[in-house]
């Protein structure tokens, strides 16, 4: 019964190659975002998604593409991975009170 | 540009003494949350502020919001060592997301 869920936990890859993050909420929120937490534990929010509308994108490279199947997945694709993406990223949701919840993280490392 | 800074950023203290996180953020915002992060772990949420005034306590925790002074403290009272972690303040919410403060590490010793 877990809220927001996310997989994979742990994602190990090379340079250049292109993976997926996918995230799940079962609270019937409209809206769920992702967040990168740097090796300084500093949390940027990238994306923000809206009953399956993007609705903010904060200077995120173009190698990365939120994907929304509808509006309980948000699913994160990133393309030619540098070393720069190694990092947590939290999938988080959101509902009519605003509090966000948010999900395990996934800890992408890029070698 | 919305900004938000904690301070202290690191603060070691010691079980049963009292202390305050401070949480300032520069423009004009009526929601103002607190989270708990432990080490390899996913955010967890303390305190919704929503208005100004607001003061809210759960257990050793007190969260407490001025909107005129865009100032938010997190007090701990007679600290114990299960509460050691990262706490973020952060500012916003709904469709634009949260700003985060830069987190504060706080270690208690016995």
């Amino acid at each position: 019964d877990t809220a927001v869920s996310q997989t994979p936990k742990y994602l190990v890859t090379q340079m250049g190659n292109d993976k997926s993050i996918k995230c799940e909420q079962n609270l019937g929120h409209d809206t769920m975002y992702w967040y990168k937490q740097d090796s300084k534990k500093f949390l940027k929010i990238m994306f923000s998604y809206n009953n399956k509308e993007l609705i903010i994108n904060e200077t995120v490279p173009n190698r990365f593409s939120p994907k929304s199947p509808d509006k309980a997945h948000l699913n994160l694709h990133i393309n030619s991975l540098e070393l720069g993406d190694s990092a947590v990223y939290f999938c988080a949701s959101s509902g009519l009170g605003n509090e966000q919840f948010f999900g395990p993280g996934t800890r992408l490392t890029v070698l | 540009e919305l900004k938000v800074e904690q301070n202290p950023l690191f603060l070691s203290m010691q079980e049963g003494k009292n202390y305050t996180i401070y949480c300032n953020y520069s423009t004009t915002s009526d929601r103002l949350y607190w989270y708990r992060q432990d080490p390899g772990k996913s955010l967890e949420s303390l305190f919704v502020l929503l208005s100004n005034g607001a003061v809210k306590q759960e257990g050793r925790l007190m969260a407490s919001l001025d909107t005129k002074a865009r100032l938010s403290t997190l007090h701990i009272t007679a600290a114990v060592h299960d509460l050691s972690a990262t706490y973020f303040c952060a500012v916003g919410g709904g469709a634009d997301g949260l700003t985060f403060g830069k987190g504060t590490h706080l270690i208690i010793q016995p």
